[in-house]
């Protein structure tokens, strides 16, 4: 099916682990995007990227790590995740002049 | 770096028109967008609208920009209790990095 998926919907870790959330999109959209929301902050722009192999910090980028080796791709991972990471996570893609498509977004809870 | 801006709630009567306000910093908009999100959802697009342009109707909808203010409004007419959500304002840069604000809660009275 087109369109943009996350996984997992839902994620529980403990403290100091690492964990990869996935983002794929079959538009072959150049920009891809990670957002976190969480309550009274909206949602917060960790990292984007223009195109495969291009990657920028956003607004919250520490303790997250990027990647986008294949342009429908953009795995972002928490090498240790901390309680502070605790959060609904979003990724989204744009294709030049178009809208913004989200996923549906991934819970993460660190423990 | 660049900032939007929006009150956190509105409480509007059913039947009522909503305006949810927005204002952003950023000089090289390219495009504005209005997003809704109900509880336990993702975002949903509603409507957006070019820098270049004042007014965009779309049925209950109507979006307001004023570049020189900087200020961004959304209109919904006949307000229904569907329509309660969380509305976010979203900035599009030259760049196309994209900023949200930080959402505006509309809970419909009866």
């Amino acid at each position: 099916d087109a369109g943009i998926t996350q996984s997992p919907r839902y994620k529980i870790t403990e403290t100091g682990r690492q964990v990869t959330l996935m983002c794929h999109q079959t538009w072959s959209h150049s920009y891809m995007f990670w957002y976190r929301q969480d309550l009274g902050h909206g949602l917060r722009l960790i990292y984007y990227s223009a195109a495969a192999d291009i990657t920028d910090k956003g607004e919250v980028p520490d303790g997250y790590v990027v990647s986008r080796s294949k342009t429908e791709n953009f795995p972002l991972t928490l090498e240790s995740a901390t309680r502070s990471q605790t959060s609904v996570y979003f990724c989204a893609s744009i294709g030049g002049q178009t809208e913004a498509f989200f996923g549906q977004g991934t819970r993460l809870t660190v423990v | 770096g660049e900032d939007v801006e929006q009150s956190l709630f509105l409480s509007v009567r059913e039947g009522d028109s909503s305006v949810i306000n927005c204002t952003y910093t950023d000089s090289s908009s390219t495009y504005l967008y209005w997003y809704k999100q109900e509880p336990g959802a993702g975002l949903q697009l509603l409507t957006y609208i070019f820098s270049n342009m004042d007014m965009k109707q779309d049925q209950r909808l109507t979006v307001l920009l004023n570049k020189k203010d900087k200020h961004l409004s959304l209109r919904i007419a006949d307000t229904q209790t569907g329509d309660s959500a969380i509305y976010f304002c979203a900035d599009q840069n030259r760049d196309d990095k994209i900023i949200f604000g930080k959402g505006t809660r509309l809970h419909i009275l009866p």
